[in-house]
């Protein structure tokens, strides 16, 4: 079965720079979530769409954007990077058909040096 | 305060016997979903079992169980006959608010280490 799919896996990138991150969610699945985790940490919740409509947003810096487009796909578009950005990057998603489960995908590590 | 807690920070057990991973949760909703997940050292998230508020049964999928305790606010993940693959970091998570882009808060995570 399709899952999620996250690219890059992986990425290096200088302070300050910019950096994105895509995300494609399974098919037929409505509702796409970021999550950002750094090392040793839980999951925290930066933004979620539904029906490529923002329909949530938690702990996500200024810096960072976000937006799901009409294939559904959804990137995170992050900016001025600091080094306490590097983290691994976690693309969700999930609908009522699939049971109000959510699926990650395998994530993109981020380093910044 | 946290919604979600995981008292162990880590767990031990002998290959083939069943262990139970501890999770509390803390909401006002009525409705909410509660998760598990499992992250090996690679890093991936992997969807283990999912139980509804209003579900009356306890989920199960195959070799894992949960054991929901709604009036005590607990959703342990039992699982049976463990495998040296088993060896893992486990999250519990709870979805709160709509159904549709209702975020996941995490609890913080048990190690569990399954020794041959």
């Amino acid at each position: 079965a399709a899952g999620v799919i996250q690219s890059p896996r992986h990425l290096i990138k200088e302070k300050r720079e910019t950096a994105t991150l895509k995300c494609y969610p399974i098919p037929r699945h409505d509702t796409v979530y970021w999550y950002q985790q750094g090392p040793g940490q839980d999951p925290q919740f930066l933004i979620s769409f539904y029906e490529k409509m923002q329909s949530d947003k938690g702990s996500i810096p200024d810096r960072f954007s976000a937006q799901q487009f009409s294939d559904y796909h959804s990137e995170l578009n992050m900016s001025s990077l600091e080094l306490g950005d590097s983290a691994l990057y976690f693309c969700a998603s999930s609908s009522r058909g699939s049971g109000n489960t959510i699926y990650f995908g395998e994530g993109s590590w981020l380093t910044v040096v | 305060a946290q919604k979600i807690t995981q008292t162990q920070p880590g767990m031990f057990v002998q290959e083939k016997e069943a262990v139970t991973l501890d999770c509390t949760y803390d909401t006002s909703d009525q409705s909410y979903g509660l998760f598990w997940y499992k992250q090996p050292s690679s890093g991936e998230m992997i969807f283990l079992i999912y139980q509804g508020s209003y579900d009356e049964q306890n989920a199960t999928e195959g070799r894992y169980s949960l054991n929901f305790q709604k009036a005590r606010k607990s959703a342990n993940l039992v699982i049976s006959a463990s495998q040296l693959g088993d060896s893992a970091m486990y999250f519990c998570a709870m979805r709160e608010g709509p159904v549709r882009g209702g975020k996941l808060t995490f609890g913080q995570g048990t190690i569990l280490t399954v020794h041959p």
